[in-house]
């Protein structure tokens, strides 16, 4: 099974703050890498998918990168509805979620 | 726009199934080019994906229940269920059904259920 690590697991920042989360897969899983956000009592939504690719309605602000085994998912200025949690999620093989980075303030 | 809605009972005995069913609209359940997940969230951690299947016959479970899960699909209805069996406390999670797209180059859940809570309690 592929493992999903995220860093940090939390992380505190202040509106208009530059936010880097990593996620690293246990192998190169290409660009089969998905980011979510979750806020309390919602279910996930779909930020990023294909590693770098933006949904549909996601405002540019959130980026996605990388390829292989190292994956980054960054907020260019931090703004109050992003005060979430965050996974990222591999689809090369079967499907796996990492465990999740809280960005509080 | 495709909505997915869970339903089933918020409780469960030890020993016994989980059954839940989760309806969708806004679209055919029988396109070939979807996968049908469930992924469950335990109280304040993570996500973990229970499976998927699809209506060409694809079907693939987590190793760590395969032995407990089922899912099936009804098409006429335009739902899917998922049967968890033996269950125990480890199993009281929010759950929730979501569309793959499959058949897209770079796979992902774009469509979400909005979650149910099923608590396993004697």
């Amino acid at each position: 099974d592929i493992q999903m690590t995220q860093s940090p697991s939390s992380l505190s920042a202040s509106i208009g703050d530059r936010v880097t989360i990593t996620c690293r897969a246990s192998q190169s899983i290409s660009t089969y890498l998905n980011w979510y956000q979750q806020k309390p009592g919602k279910a996930p939504k779909l930020l990023i998918y294909a590693a770098s690719s933006l949904q549909s309605g996601v405002p540019s602000r959130f980026s996605g990168s990388g390829s292989g085994t190292d994956f980054t998912l960054t907020i260019s200025s931090l703004q109050p509805e992003d005060f979430a949690t965050y996974y990222c999620q591999q689809s090369y093989s079967s499907r796996t979620f990492g465990q999740g980075t809280k960005v509080d303030i | 726009q495709v909505q997915l809605q869970e339903s089933g009972p918020g409780l469960v005995k030890p020993s016994q199934t989980l059954s839940l069913t989760c309806s969708v609209s806004g679209g055919s359940i029988s396109r070939g080019d979807y996968y049908w997940s469930w992924i469950r969230q335990p109280p304040g951690k993570g996500l973990e994906w229970i499976g998927y299947f699809s209506f060409s016959g694809s079907t693939l479970y987590n190793p760590s229940l395969k032995s407990r899960v089922i899912m099936s699909v009804d098409t006429s209805k335009n739902h899917f269920s998922l049967e968890l069996s033996f269950v125990t406390a480890a199993d009281t999670a929010v759950y929730y059904c979501v569309r793959d797209t499959s058949g897209a180059a770079r796979p992902r859940f774009d469509y979400w259920g909005q979650g149910t809570l099923v608590t396993v309690s004697s």
